[in-house]
């Protein structure tokens, strides 16, 4: 039961350096979303996807893209990284749009921004 | 836009002991979800519990349960008989249930230490 994987689990990157951090789920969940967690704060929601091929910003969505391939994938990216990016990225699923499904979530990725 | 507080920024309690952890929200909505998550040091984040807003019975899984006031918009998390183990990170996170939104709005979080 491999549930939502997310990869790479730690990452330090340059000022002004891309990334994309991957996630896929095996649970055949419509709903997508990717947080960030930074220190004193709860997780906040970066973007989400309610279904495939469809995609929304969530609280804080500046300075990321996502991507929702197909069903199974949900790729967050960093086009120029800022310091002020430096955090905890969790991954998450549902089986939306039923609200009765908790999330699923990844164990994260530690990002560093030198 | 709803909001949820967790008041307890730390707390501890002695192993085999009950301890009670803090939830506030605020919304004008009727029907929405409550959870508390569980966040031990690995990171991973762990459902604890989950209550819908319009059941008036507390939910409870085994040593855990909820004291939820819908009224005084409180959800607090009574943990029984504590176990080192339980040592974490929780946060309590509010979900609509209207109008299509599949977000969560989590709070700040409370470290839980379990002292042997």
């Amino acid at each position: 039961n491999a549930g939502v994987t997310q990869t790479p689990k730690f990452q330090v990157l340059k000022t002004g350096q891309s990334m994309t951090l991957q996630c896929a789920q095996d649970m055949n969940h419509n709903s997508m979303y990717w947080y960030r967690q930074d220190p004193g704060m709860g997780l906040r929601l970066i973007y989400y996807s309610a279904s495939e091929g469809t995609t929304d910003k969530g609280e804080v969505p500046n300075g990321y893209n996502v991507s929702r391939l197909n069903k199974r994938e949900f790729s967050l990216r960093l086009e120029s990284a800022a310091p002020s990016q430096t955090s905890v990225y969790f991954c998450a699923s549902s089986d939306g749009p039923g609200l009765r499904q908790p999330q699923h979530f990844g164990d994260g990725t530690r990002l560093s921004i030198l | 836009a709803q909001t949820v507080t967790q008041s307890q920024p730390e707390m501890s309690v002695q192993e085999a002991e009950t301890v009670t952890l803090s939830c506030t929200y605020d919304t004008s909505e009727s029907d929405y979800y409550l959870f508390w998550y569980k966040q031990p040091p690995s990171r991973q984040m762990i459902l604890v519990i989950r209550q819908e807003a319009y059941k008036q019975q507390n939910a409870t899984e085994n040593r855990f349960s909820v004291n939820f006031q819908k009224a005084a918009k409180s959800f607090s998390l009574k943990i029984s008989d504590s176990q080192l183990g339980d040592a974490a990170m929780y946060f309590c996170a509010y979900r609509s249930e209207q109008g299509g939104s599949e977000k969560l709005v989590f709070g700040k979080g409370t470290k839980l230490t379990v002292n042997p």
